[in-house]
This record gives C-alpha cells, structure tokens and sequence, in this order.
C-alpha cells in the first residue's frame, strides 16, 4: 500500500546549519506531497507542498522538490534557526479507484536547534 | 478567515467512560480528518468524513465513531476509554479539491 517514510529524529543542529530531512514514498498512482510542521504546544501547520513531478515547494526558507525518479521530498534549508525547532511531518494525498481521497503521514522527525 | 476550532482543549476522563471531542472546520471545507497523535507514535488515521458520510477509518476500533453534522462540523467518540487512549486528537480541514489539510490545536485526552 501507499506509504511515507521520513528520517528518524531526533535531528539536532547549530543555529546556521544546513538541515535536510528525508523523505521517501510509495504511491500507485500521482500524489501531492506535503511538508507540515508542528511547533511546540501548537497544531499542524502546513509548510510546503507539491502537486507534480519537477514541482519545487517553498515557504519560511524551506525548499522541498518532488523527485518522481527517486520518489523523495526531502526538506531543506540552508540556514535553520533556534526558531525552526519543531516536529515536521511529511504527508501524501491522492485518490484512490474509488475516487476517494487518501491522506498518508510520515512519523514526524523532530527538530531541535540550539544557539 | 477562522481557523480549525477543536474544543475540549483538554479532557480528563476515566476508564470506561465516553469522551466526545468535537471539531469545526474551516468555512466552506467539506473534508474532516480525525487522527490520534500519541507519544512516540506520530499521526495514526482515525477517520474520515466528507459531505456528511463516513468515508473511511483507520484501523482503530468500533469503539471509536464519530460523524459530521450538515455545517461540516465533526465529532469524535471514543466509548469504553483506555488508559491507552491517552493522546491528542487532531481534527484536520481539508477544501477537497486543493488537498491540503488544516489543522485544528487539538484535544488532549487524558484517561487515568
């Protein structure tokens, strides 16, 4: 079946590192993929997404591109911040034969930035 | 634009007892998810609804149900409560076409 599997954290970096956190799935058929992010104490926050083969996600410094060779979205920034500490959670939609919309979530790899 | 409401924020109940958590999406959203999110084990699919039907379930219990009223606004029911359905419940809202999900803060459900 369809399937989100993202890096296990904890991931802990410097302020100013470049962070990548991976993200890989299985689909049948053409998903959306999704990054979501969770600060501490809040709800699920959509940070990106994409809707294609090709297509490249943005928002807040974060980049994601969505690799049909290598069925990946992984995340990335350049400079992370003691702000950016949070869980992020990829995520896939599609539909299925039956035309119903399927939402499937990665575990969540959290983040911990230190000054 | 309002956001996802969740209400309770909180929920304290005892074995064997009933939690109704209750979740309004966003105006004109006519997609609700429920997902439980438990320490350590990420998002876990509970249920779905869309235009007031059930459209599909996670692999959780009957003991979980719920349903969605013609505003679109959903309620979640967890019957016979265990201790380990101690978790928060996240209620998401989705405008079906564009697929992506709002999410509403959640509802801590503590069973003691």
């Amino acid at each position: 079946g369809d399937s989100v599997t993202q890096m296990e954290g904890p991931v802990t970096l410097s302020e100013e590192a470049f962070l990548t956190i991976n993200c890989t799935y299985t689909a049948t058929g053409y998903p959306s993929l999704f990054w979501y992010v969770q600060y501490p104490g809040e709800g699920l926050q959509l940070l990106l997404k994409a809707t294609k083969a090709d297509d490249k996600g943005s928002n807040k410094g974060f980049e994601a591109t969505y690799r049909k060779e290598t069925t990946s979205f992984h995340l990335e920034k350049g400079s992370v911040q003691v702000s950016d500490s949070a869980v992020y959670f990829c995520a896939l939609t599609e539909f299925d034969a039956g035309n119903n919309r399927k939402l499937i979530w990665g575990l969540g790899t959290s983040l911990a930035v230190n000054p | 634009e309002a956001g996802v409401t969740q209400s309770p924020t909180h929920l304290i109940k005892t074995r064997g007892q009933q939690a109704t958590l209750r979740c309004s999406p966003i105006s004109g959203h006519t997609s609700v998810y429920w997902y439980q999110q438990a320490l350590g084990l990420g998002l876990q699919f509970l249920l779905w609804y869309d235009e007031g039907e059930e459209r599909n379930r996670g692999n959780f219990p009957p003991r979980f149900s719920g349903r969605q009223f013609p505003n679109y606004s959903s309620e979640l029911n967890v019957n016979a409560l265990e201790l380990e359905d101690s978790a928060l419940y996240l209620c998401a809202s989705i405008l079906t076409q564009q697929g992506s999900g709002f999410f509403g803060p959640g509802t801590r459900l503590t069973v003691l």
